[in-house]
């Protein structure tokens, strides 16, 4: 069965601060992996997706992740935070193939604060 | 107007009471699915449907009921409400035949069901 652990339920940086939000999964077949974002009052929205045609993968609003089979995880990044990019963020992995019927398995989910 | 759409936004019902929450997609997709939120536990699947004759179980299908009208219309019934089932609801819509193979979901804004 697929799983997905996300480390930190909150994460706060200040604006301008690399922001880093840890995504581990589990999976016996290659995976596809997303990162969506909720913010308030909304649904969530896609941020990015790794489908295996590259490790680095570069998604909206300037956030971009890295695949890395050997340690499982597919952590995502930005540069730089910006106020508006406060909201919660969710990894998500689905397996490749099978009976899957296109089944979404998500993490717990990280709550991001920027402050001033 | 929105791709994925849910009625009732928000409700507040007692104990013991009959509620529907509906969902309506213009986006063509075969596949949709209810999922459940709570703080802390990310988003968890109710039912999911492949097409109009295919209904499936998710892993908190519990007290929870579905029924899909026609390829657009996907609706979740809760027969007789309890408090534990105060959450926010989104309904969503994956095409993995077509052009997201990769069967990311797109959401709706979310349906907030209170039961008192």
């Amino acid at each position: 069965a697929q799983s997905v652990t996300q480390l930190g339920s909150h994460v706060s940086v200040s604006e301008g601060a690399l922001v880093l939000l840890r995504c581990n999964y589990s999976s016996s077949v290659p995976p596809y992996l997303f990162w969506y974002v909720q913010y308030p009052n909304q649904g969530l929205q896609l941020l990015l997706k790794y489908t295996s045609a590259a490790t680095l993968v570069k998604g909206i609003n300037g956030f971009e992740a890295e695949f890395k089979k050997s340690e499982t995880s597919f952590h995502l990044t930005k540069p730089s935070a910006h106020m508006s990019d406060a909201a919660e963020y969710f990894c998500a992995v689905r397996v490749a193939g099978g009976t899957s019927y296109g089944k979404l398995t998500f993490g717990q989910g990280t709550i991001l604060t920027v402050h001033p | 107007d929105a791709d994925v759409t849910q009625t009732p936004r928000n409700r507040i019902t007692k104990t013991g009471k009959r509620i529907m929450l509906e969902c309506s997609q213009t986006k063509g997709h075969d596949r949709m699915y209810w999922y459940r939120q709570d703080p802390g536990l990310g988003l968890r699947l109710i039912y999911y449907s492949f097409d109009v004759k295919d209904i499936n179980k998710g892993e908190i299908s519990d007290g929870y009921s579905v029924s899909r009208q026609a390829q657009a219309k996907f609706s979740l019934s809760l027969e007789s409400a309890i408090p534990n089932q105060t959450a926010l609801y989104f309904c969503a819509t994956s095409d993995i035949t077509g052009t997201s193979p990769t069967g990311e979901l797109f959401f709706g804004e979310g349906s907030r069901l209170t039961v008192l």
